[in-house]
């Protein structure tokens, strides 16, 4: 398999501006979840969904972030609008219910905005 | 609300040395913990899984130990290797959703 894929990998965008992070888990797995990391914070849950159904968003941080999952294979994160302040890598991760809980990352998508 | 902390939060060692990484939590009602590798630039790989009724996990160099009635987990790498250079996290779980701690960065030396 080729594991959960993220695109785009880098992306600068100017303040203001919207940003569209993408996420595909790997086949199979029934659990998504979209991760922030920064320096200042470390790794934080900002929301997951089971079987294409947002469970628990709580730590998304505010109404600028919106996270969608269409189908079981895509899943979007999306910033709007953009502030310095999401400057950071965000993770997506799958896991299968079955599966012991184990967690498998995408390579993250690293986001600056200026 | 669960709180992860690892300490130390940077290590080196010469090679060969064993690696001893301490991860503690607030919340002993967890589900299981994990213990995560990450390299610069990366995502984060699963290294070791145990849920919360297990003592310990092991895979190949890798020994990982929990203690929920404490919250503490030690991972143990045995006779590190410069490959081994990376972040390693712990994160606790609580149903799906997992608690991380900063990381300790470990170089290994050759």
């Amino acid at each position: 398999d080729a594991g959960v894929i993220q695109s785009p990998r880098h992306e600068v965008t100017e303040m203001g501006q919207e940003v569209t992070l993408r996420c595909k888990p790997i086949s199979g797995h029934d659990y998504l979840f979209w991760y922030r990391q920064t320096m200042m914070r470390g790794l934080e849950l900002l929301i997951y969904f089971n079987n294409n159904v947002p469970i628990d968003d709580s730590g998304m941080p505010e109404d600028r972030f919106s996270a969608k999952m269409p189908n079981a294979s895509f899943s979007t994160l999306k910033i709007q609008p953009s502030e310095p302040r999401d400057s950071a890598v965000y993770f997506c991760a799958s896991s299968d219910s079955g599966g012991g809980n184990t967690i498998y990352f995408g390579e993250g998508s690293w986001l600056t905005v200026v | 609300k669960q709180e992860v902390t690892q300490i130390p939060a940077a290590l080196s060692v010469p090679e060969g040395e064993n690696l001893v990484l301490n991860c503690s939590f607030t919340d002993s009602a967890i589900y299981n913990l994990q213990w995560f590798r990450q390299d610069p630039g990366k995502g984060l790989t699963s290294l070791l899984l145990i849920q919360s009724s297990q003592r310990e996990q092991t895979s190949g160099r890798l020994n990982a130990s929990l203690d929920k009635s404490s919250g503490r987990s030690t991972l143990y790498i045995a006779a590190s290797q410069p490959g081994d250079s990376a972040t390693y996290l712990c994160a606790v779980g609580n149903d799906y959703k997992l608690s991380f701690g900063a990381g300790t960065t470990v170089t290994v030396r050759a």
